[in-house]
């Protein structure tokens, strides 16, 4: 089962940054936090992924909290072709290696 | 980057037929891969891992009899639905993990319809 709680969808304006928050209260100390997103009908993309430290990459940033209980993803400048479902995963599994989905975040950008 | 292709990207199968599904690391080894299946408006939910050399692994409430998994090499892993039925029709996809720390690289995805 998917650790991770996210906001149904959200709205955001073009050019703008969009910031999709995740919940991840039972997350343990050596699990990372993933970001994938996937727009209609394509296999999820793989955005950016954090243990501690914030990140950043060319596509976004990802700001975690210092309880590591919640992250932010942030794309700085978003455009039309970021509208897609975005998945915050904790690694979870016995051997530690499945990726369990939950419901992720459905994201418009409005022009 | 890690690619993973996947074939058929959609097929269409009659009722009762089975159809095999390949998904293959293209330039790295994956001594384990994952299936996923994704209902419309609904989100990915992993049906097994498959793992190199040795049977695969499902999760509960897949039934290891239809859903036919064989990793028969470092960079290919099938998925057979055996005696499809409609309530078969879905998309599937699979993954396959690169590196230790890295994230999983995903195919492209496979659109079932059964008539």
């Amino acid at each position: 089962d998917a650790k991770t709680t996210q906001p149904t969808s959200m709205d955001c304006a073009e050019g703008r940054a969009a910031n999709l928050p995740c919940n991840h209260s039972t997350i343990s100390g050596n699990e990372y936090v993933y970001w994938y997103r996937q727009i209609h009908s394509q296999g999820p993309q793989y955005i950016i992924h954090g243990l501690k430290n914030n990140e950043t990459n060319e596509m976004a940033s990802l700001i975690i909290t210092e309880d590591r209980k919640s992250s932010t993803l942030i794309l700085p400048h978003a455009t039309l072709r970021d509208t897609a479902v975005y998945y915050c995963i904790v690694r979870v599994g016995n051997t530690g290696n499945q990726f369990y989905f939950g419901t992720g975040t459905s994201l418009t950008v409005i022009p | 980057g890690a690619v993973v292709s996947q074939h058929p990207s959609r097929v269409i199968c009659k009722s009762g037929t089975s159809v095999k599904i390949e998904c293959r690391s293209l330039d790295f080894q994956a001594t384990t891969m994952f299936w996923y299946r994704q209902f419309p408006k609904q989100s990915l939910m992993l049906m097994a891992t498959s793992n190199e050399g040795s049977k695969a692994t499902y999760e509960q409430g897949v039934e290891k009899d239809k859903f036919l998994i064989n990793h028969a090499s470092l960079t290919l892993s099938t998925l057979t639905v055996t005696s499809a039925h409609p309530e078969d029709s879905s998309f599937y996809i699979c993954s396959a993990r690169v590196g230790e720390e890295n994230g999983y690289t995903f195919g492209s995805g496979t659109r079932l319809t059964v008539v």
